[in-house]
């Protein structure tokens, strides 16, 4: 079974950018959640989605924005790019979606995004 | 609020044992998770307690006690290849995992 695979691995952008990032999960799975992991904050939770809904969503800007299509794939856009934002973004695919017994989430290889 | 704690950096020598440990402050319990995530990769997933007690999978092992909102990750016959970052996730009810801040362990010759 193919993996979560995540488009591009890695993105340069200038501040003011915008940016759209891909998540396609594992086959199967309904729930795509995403995260921004720096060296200062660790890994947080941004939002998750589940049957082209969102779920639960954490405590970022509404620059932070997602969806979910009707394949479960997902993508994430971030507006008016800061230097801050400057992070690993992984997603994570789970079968049933976050708050439900053993629910194991499968994680992608990440997009490295770099705002200049 | 949903808090969880870890110790940030932890150093042992090869072939040795060391244990990880893992507080939380939480409401709605539903699960700890324990990551491996080697610097520039995804995280990948080590175990799973629910349960209050020892999980044991070949040279890890995770131990759970729910009343204390405590959990350790123990990694036996310790190898270079297992100095990575050890992130543990609790998983509520209805709610997002929330991970905690990871432990970056060193393994030296």
């Amino acid at each position: 079974k193919a993996g979560v695979t995540q488009t591009p691995r890695y993105l340069i952008k200038t501040r003011g950018q915008q940016v759209t990032l891909s998540c396609s999960p594992i086959s199967g799975h309904r729930s795509v959640s995403w995260y921004q992991q720096t060296p200062g904050q660790g890994l947080q939770f941004l939002f998750e989605y589940f049957s082209e809904t969102q779920r639960n969503k954490g405590n970022f800007p509404g620059r932070f924005s997602g969806r979910q299509f009707s394949n479960s794939r997902s993508e994430m856009n971030v507006s008016t790019l800061e230097l801050g934002d400057s992070a690993l973004y992984l997603c994570a695919s789970s079968l049933m979606g976050q708050g439900v017994s053993y629910n194991e989430q499968f994680f992608g290889p990440g997009t490295r995004l770099t705002v200049l | 609020g949903q808090n969880i704690d870890q110790p940030t950096e932890m150093t042992a020598t090869e072939g040795a044992i060391v244990q990880i440990n893992c507080t939380y402050q939480t409401s709605g319990f539903n699960g700890l998770f324990w990551y491996q995530q080697h610097a520039g990769e995804a995280p990948t997933f080590l175990s799973y307690n629910v349960l209050d007690g020892l999980e044991e999978k070949g040279r890890f092992s995770s131990f759970l006690s729910r009343s204390k909102g405590y959990s350790y990750l123990l990694l036996k016959e310790l190898q270079m290849k297992d100095s990575a970052s050890y992130l543990c996730a609790v998983n509520n009810y209805g709610q997002n995992f929330v991970f905690g801040p990871g432990t970056r362990l060193s393994v030296l010759p």
